[in-house]
C-alpha cells in the first residue's frame, strides 16, 4: 500500500499568514492526490484534486502543488476560517486509497 | 441538491453485525463509484471499502477484508456495508462518499470524493 507522510502535524498560524502544508507519497502517485479540510465535529470537505485543481466553490486563497511524492497546500492569506485540520490523500491505485495522518491548523 | 445520508450505525458488541446505508440523490447514483471511509474517535481518516458504479467490482481495506461487504442498489440510490464480526477497532463514525467523476466504463474507483454524507456512529463495545 501506498503511505502518506504530511508535515508538520500541528501548525500554528496567525490571520494573513501564508502556510504550507506538505503530503509525502511512499511511492509516485503522478498527480492523483487531493486535499480536504475538516473543521470540528464536521465532515470533510474537498478543496483540491489532481494536485492542483481548485474544486469549485473554494476560495482561490487556497492552491495546491507537486507531483511523484511531494506536494505541497498553501494558504495564501489565513482567515479565520481556515482553522481545521487538514488532510491529503491519494487515490492513484484502484484502492487502497490512503490518506495522510492530519494537519491541524491552529491560531497562534 | 446531491446528497448522501447515512444511518444503521448503533451500538454492538464484539462479534456482532450491523448493516449501514446510505441514501443518494440529486446525481445519477449508478454513475460513480462510491465508497464508505471512516473516523474513528480524534483520529484521522481511514478509506473502508469502495464499489464501482454497477456495483460489479469491491476493494475493502485490510482491516476489513473479510468482515465487511459492500454492495449498492442502483434501482433505489442506495450504497450498503456489511459489517460482520465486529471489533472495539472498528468503532468510528462512518462516511459515504461519492467520487468526483467518472473515467471509465464501469466507473471504478479512481477520483477524489466530492461529496460526503453526515456520517452515521458505530460503536463496538461490550
Amino acid at each position: 500500500d501506498i503511505q502518506m507522510t504530511q508535515f508538520p502535524s500541528t501548525l500554528s498560524a496567525s490571520v494573513g499568514d501564508r502556510v504550507t502544508i506538505t503530503c509525502r507519497a511512499s511511492q509516485s502517485i503522478s498527480r492523483w492526490l487531493a486535499w480536504y479540510q475538516q473543521k470540528p465535529g464536521k465532515v470533510p470537505k474537498l478543496l483540491i484534486y489532481k494536485a492542483s485543481s481548485l474544486q469549485g466553490g473554494v476560495p482561490s486563497r487556497f492552491s495546491g502543488s507537486g507531483s511523484g511524492t511531494e506536494f505541497t497546500l498553501t494558504i495564501s492569506s489565513l482567515q479565520p476560517d481556515d482553522f481545521a485540520t487538514y488532510y491529503c490523500q491519494q487515490y492513484s491505485t484502484y484502492t487502497p486509497y490512503t490518506f495522510g495522518q492530519g494537519t491541524t491548523l491552529e491560531i497562534k | 441538491e446531491v446528497q448522501l445520508l447515512e444511518s444503521g450505525g448503533g451500538l454492538v458488541q464484539p462479534g456482532g453485525s450491523l448493516r449501514l446505508s446510505c441514501a443518494a440523490s440529486g446525481f445519477s447514483f449508478s454513475r460513480y463509484a462510491m465508497s464508505w471511509v471512516r473516523q474513528a474517535p480524534g483520529k484521522g481518516l481511514e478509506w473502508v471499502s469502495a464499489s464501482s458504479g454497477s456495483g460489479g467490482s469491491a476493494y475493502y481495506a485490510d482491516s476489513v477484508k473479510g468482515r465487511f461487504s459492500i454492495s449498492r442498489d442502483n434501482s433505489n440510490n442506495m450504497l450498503y456495508l456489511q459489517m460482520n464480526g465486529l471489533r472495539a477497532e472498528d468503532t468510528a463514525v462512518y462516511y459515504c462518499a461519492k467520487e468526483r467523476y467518472c473515467s471509465t466504463v464501469d466507473c471504478l474507483p479512481d477520483d477524489a470524493f466530492d461529496v460526503w454524507g453526515q456520517g452515521t456512529v458505530v460503536t463496538v463495545s461490550s
